[in-house]
C-alpha cells in the first residue's frame, strides 16, 4: 500500500541551525510528492513539490528514489519556519485522485 | 480572490445526532476534497469530487459518512449517527481539474467537530 512516513513528531532546533526533515514513502509507480506546511491559526499550504525543483523561503527537498525519501531541508533555520509539516504522495488511480499524507513534523526554531 | 471557505468553524454535537458540514471551493475549481484530521494523526483522505461525481469513497469511514455535491461547486459531508471517534477537523480542498494529476490542492480552514 502506498504510505508516506515522517518519523519525527517534533524537531526542535536553535534560530541558525540547519533543519532537515525526514519523509520515506512507499509507492509502486513513479511518484509525485509535496511538502505541506500549516503555520499556527493558518490553514494549509503548499511549500513545494519535487517537479518544480525550486526552492521556497530557504527550503529545498530532493526525491531520492533509491532511499525513497522526500527530506525537507534548509542550512539556516529561522523563527518563522515554526511550523507544522506534512510531507504528501500523489496516487492517481481508476479516474480517482487523492493526496496521502503523513503525520506531520512539528518545527520549533528557537531563538 | 476568496479562497476555500468552510462552514461552521467549529460544530458540538451529541453521541448521536447527525451532522453537516459545508464547503465552498475556489470559482473555477473542478474537483473537490474532503479529508480529516484527527488528533496526533495525519490527514485521511475522505473523498474526492470531479464535478459533481465522486469516482472514489473508498475513503469514508464507514456508511454513517455521505457527501455530495451540486451544480460542481459547493459541497457538503453529512455525518449520521455520530460518534465520538468522529471527533476530528474536517478540511475541504479544491483545485483546478486533475487529469493527470498534480494541481495543487487549496484548503480550507477546517470545521472542528466534537462529539460529547
Amino acid at each position: 500500500a502506498q504510505r508516506v512516513t515522517q518519523p519525527e513528531k517534533l524537531l526542535s532546533v536553535f534560530k541558525g541551525a540547519p533543519v532537515e526533515l525526514k519523509c520515506n514513502y512507499s509507492y509502486s509507480g513513479s511518484p509525485e510528492l509535496f511538502w505541506y506546511v500549516q503555520y499556527s491559526r493558518q490553514r494549509l499550504q503548499l511549500l513545494l513539490r519535487h517537479i518544480s525543483r525550486e526552492s521556497i523561503k530557504g527550503f529545498t527537498a530532493d526525491l531520492n528514489k533509491g532511499e525513497t525519501s522526500f527530506h525537507l531541508k534548509k542550512p539556516f533555520a529561522q523563527e518563522e519556519d515554526s511550523a507544522m509539516y506534512y510531507c504528501a504522495l500523489s496516487e492517481w488511480m481508476d479516474s480517482s485522485y487523492k493526496l496521502i499524507f503523513g503525520s506531520g513534523t512539528r518545527l520549533l526554531v528557537r531563538p | 480572490g476568496a479562497g476555500v471557505s468552510q462552514s461552521p468553524s467549529n460544530k458540538v454535537t451529541e453521541k448521536g445526532k447527525d451532522v453537516e458540514l459545508r464547503c465552498d471551493p475556489i470559482s473555477g475549481h473542478t474537483a473537490l476534497y474532503w479529508y480529516r484530521q484527527s488528533l496526533g494523526q495525519g490527514l485521511e483522505f475522505l473523498i474526492y469530487f470531479q464535478g459533481n461525481s465522486a469516482p472514489d469513497k473508498s475513503g469514508l469511514p464507514s456508511d454513517r459518512f455521505s457527501a455530495e455535491r451540486t451544480g460542481g461547486s459547493v459541497s457538503t459531508l453529512t455525518i449520521q449517527r455520530t460518534q465520538q471517534e468522529d471527533s476530528a477537523v474536517y478540511l475541504c480542498a479544491s483545485s483546478l481539474e486533475t487529469s493527470g494529476g498534480g494541481n495543487e490542492q487549496f484548503f480550507g480552514p477546517g470545521t472542528r467537530l466534537t462529539v460529547l
